[in-house]
């Protein structure tokens, strides 16, 4: 069954930093694309980063990008994002995703981590 | 404002067909594939649709959708009480290299 778990969440003042991690199981991690998408509270889905399966390329909303870095350890089979510099508009729940260019974006979803950023 | 645009809401009996819209340029659903996805408050997103009208296993054959153009849609045939949920439609923007997703739609099943 795959499973990805997503962990790291949590409150922070702006011009914090955190790092989002989400463990994949049940599939061969290392042949899949993955995804970042997060959901502010009340809101639409937010495209927010893409890495392929060797770790490069990777790309990144206009809005993060420049803050936010995406990384993945296959080995261990884990997704990263890292988010730096944040502002009360990055509040949302973040969701990795499998999947992208090559296999579809997102047939699989974590349950999501909750960031909250406030003063 | 999202770059797809899709209704804020809509709504059936059950038992009915529902279609929902979505709309955008030829740099995204016109030149791309279009996805879409349910998704339950509270809960995270499931993919519906992928490749404009491809099915995940799993998901029943009253959910289908095509694409013209620079425009999508997604019907729902045979309307139950647990489709209930909110929709989104999402396509590879080339112009801003990112993907991007429709508003959102919040399907009311009467």
């Amino acid at each position: 069954e795959v499973q990805l778990v997503e962990s790291g969440g949590g409150l922070l003042q702006p011009g914090g930093s955190l790092r989002l991690s989400c463990a994949a199981s049940g599939f061969t991690f290392s042949n899949y694309e993955m995804t970042w998408v997060r959901q502010a509270p009340g809101k639409g889905l937010e495209w927010v980063s893409y890495i392929y399966k060797t770790g490069e390329p990777t790309l990144y909303a206009d809005s993060v990008k420049g803050r936010f870095t995406i990384s993945r350890d296959n080995a261990i089979n884990s997704l990263y994002l890292q988010i730096d510099n944040v502002t009360a508009e990055d509040t949302a729940v973040y969701y990795c995703a499998r999947g992208g260019f090559v296999s579809g974006w997102g047939d699989f979803w974590g349950q999501g981590t909750l960031v909250a950023v406030s003063a | 404002q999202s770059v797809l645009t899709q209704p804020p809401s809509a709504s059936g009996t059950p038992g009915q067909r529902v279609t929902i819209s979505c709309s955008g340029s030829s740099s995204n659903i016109g030149g791309n594939y279009v996805h879409w996805y349910q998704q339950v408050p509270g809960r995270a997103p499931k993919l519906l649709i992928y490749r404009h009208d491809q099915r995940p296993s799993g998901v029943p054959d009253r959910f289908s959708a095509s694409k013209s153009g620079t425009s999508a849609s997604l019907a729902i045939s045979g309307l139950r009480s647990e489709d209930e949920a909110d929709y989104y439609c999402a396509a590879w923007d080339g112009s801003v290299s990112g993907l991007v997703f429709g508003g959102g739609t919040k399907l009311t099943v009467l």
